[in-house]
């Protein structure tokens, strides 16, 4: 299958810092990429869609200030958290589409980012 | 938009047995149904899909069971092993919509030596 990373694998922070992490789809090109947040014990929620050339797509509630998608490359996405709080303490995962024979292309997830803000 | 209920939350079962889980989901527009397996502190693992236009995929000891027309898709692990141990995701994706996942609430499943 497709393989995705991303970079850090976990990050400590202090308040009021901001985090930036990395999401590269390793041996395919992906011109769409999606940002999902979970909680400890709850299901992943989906923050943004990230597009190649143009502006992420944010789901209702998430602050594109705060969350600054940029999707540099065919392969690259990137996240920065900024002016990072506590509230902001979570695991972070992206994903990409690979293309296949079929008419949807299937998902494949990075390791996640642990970040943990102090 | 896709709504995706998954049960059950939590699940035991005795090595060597069966394990199955449930999903549901709203939208019959919906096309495309993977599982992920999460392990503590990684991202989810595909493990098996099912497209629409097929009933029932199977992969060794895993399959996928699909009713279109009940909306409902469920995951079936036979001959479960310690290792299965993990939080099961369904998840359904809307013909056309760019690939976006609604996932499940999550299953997790504890298989006990």
């Amino acid at each position: 299958g497709a393989v995705v990373s991303q970079h850090p694998s976990r990050v400590i922070c202090k308040s009021g810092t901001s985090v930036k992490i990395e999401c590269r789809s390793l041996d395919f090109q992906a011109t769409t990429m999606f940002w999902y947040r979970q909680f400890p014990k709850q299901s992943l929620m989906l923050m943004a869609t990230s597009n190649e050339g143009s502006k992420a797509t944010y789901e209702q509630g998430v602050e594109k200030d705060k969350f600054l998608i940029n999707h540099a490359s065919l392969t690259l996405s990137t996240l920065t958290v900024t002016s990072a709080h506590p509230e902001d303490s979570s695991f972070y995962i992206c994903s990409a589409p690979h293309a296949g024979r079929a008419s949807t292309d299937t998902q494949y997830f990075g390791p996640g980012t642990r970040l943990t803000v102090l | 938009g896709e709504n995706v209920e998954q049960h059950p939350s939590t699940l035991s079962v005795q090595e060597g047995d069966s394990a199955v889980i449930k999903c549901t989901y709203s939208d019959s527009a919906s096309n495309y149904f993977p599982w992920y397996k999460q392990e503590l502190g990684k991202g989810p693992q595909l493990i098996i899909d099912i497209r629409s236009n097929v009933g029932e995929k199977k992969d060794q000891r895993i399959a996928v069971t699909l009713n279109k027309t009940a909306k409902h898709f469920s995951l079936h692990i036979t001959e479960t092993q310690p290792e299965d141990s993990a939080v099961y995701f369904c998840a359904a994706v809307l013909a056309n919509a760019g690939n976006m996942l609604t996932f499940g609430g999550g299953t997790r499943l504890m298989v006990k030596p």
